[in-house]
């Protein structure tokens, strides 16, 4: 069964960066898109881009681009996400989510909470 | 694309028949999946291209619409179902819907 097992909670000041993971188990990690949503509570979801690992090659939301940085170890099947220059609306919850072959997100993480505050 | 979901809030019984309803503000060419959202899980895809079931989805999880307007039923209500759900376009982008909260 897919799997994609993210980091824990992250408590961060404002300024700062913080690197989420993602690892990918039980399929071939080099052959799909990896996803990465944000989730504000009482605002819905938000797509910040995606990366193919096979590559690198990587596509930012324009929200995001210079929030988010992406990228990918392949011999660990794992996806990370670095957010830097954090603020207070960075507070929320990351989603990393897989794009299978129909063409839909399929199988998702259980979500990473990063939490800023001084 | 923007979607909007309806209703936010939705309390039923057990054994009911429910319905969530997302409205995109264009036609979405049936590329319009759903999910469940459990406190602190990982959400799980239910729905594919409108209505299609995903594989391990109970039955009683139906998808149908079309153009802008879309819905998922859940018949027979069960125990496990409370949960959050939501609709995400893949036609143009990728948008989500705000979400419904099941509770019974």
């Amino acid at each position: 069964q897919v799997q994609l097992q993210q980091s824990g909670a992250e408590l961060a000041k404002p300024g700062t960066s913080v690197k989420l993971s993602c690892k990918a188990s039980d399929y071939t990690f080099t052959s799909y898109y990896l996803y990465w949503v944000k989730q504000r509570p009482g605002q819905g979801l938000e797509w910040i881009g995606y990366i193919y690992p096979e590559n690198g090659a990587n596509y930012y939301s324009e929200k995001f681009k210079g929030k988010a940085t992406f990228t990918a170890d392949t011999s660990s099947s794992t996806a990370y996400m670095l957010l830097g220059s954090l603020t207070p609306e960075d507070s929320a919850y990351y989603f990393c989510a897989r794009l299978g072959l129909r063409g839909v997100l399929d199988a998702w993480g259980q979500g990473a909470s990063v939490t800023v505050s001084s | 694309i923007q979607l909007t979901q309806s209703p936010s809030l939705l309390s039923a019984s057990v054994g009911d028949r429910v319905t969530l309803s997302c409205k995109g503000s264009q036609n979405i060419n049936n590329y319009l999946a759903w999910c469940q959202q459990k406190l602190g899980e990982a959400p799980k895809l239910l729905i594919y291209n409108t209505n299609s079931l995903q594989t391990g989805i109970p039955s009683r999880f139906s998808g149908s619409g079309s153009g802008s307007d879309y819905t998922l039923t859940i018949n027979s209500l069960q125990p496990e179902d409370v949960a959050a759900y939501f609709c995400y376009q893949y036609n143009t982008g990728l948008t989500f819907g705000s979400g419904t909260k099941l509770e019974i």
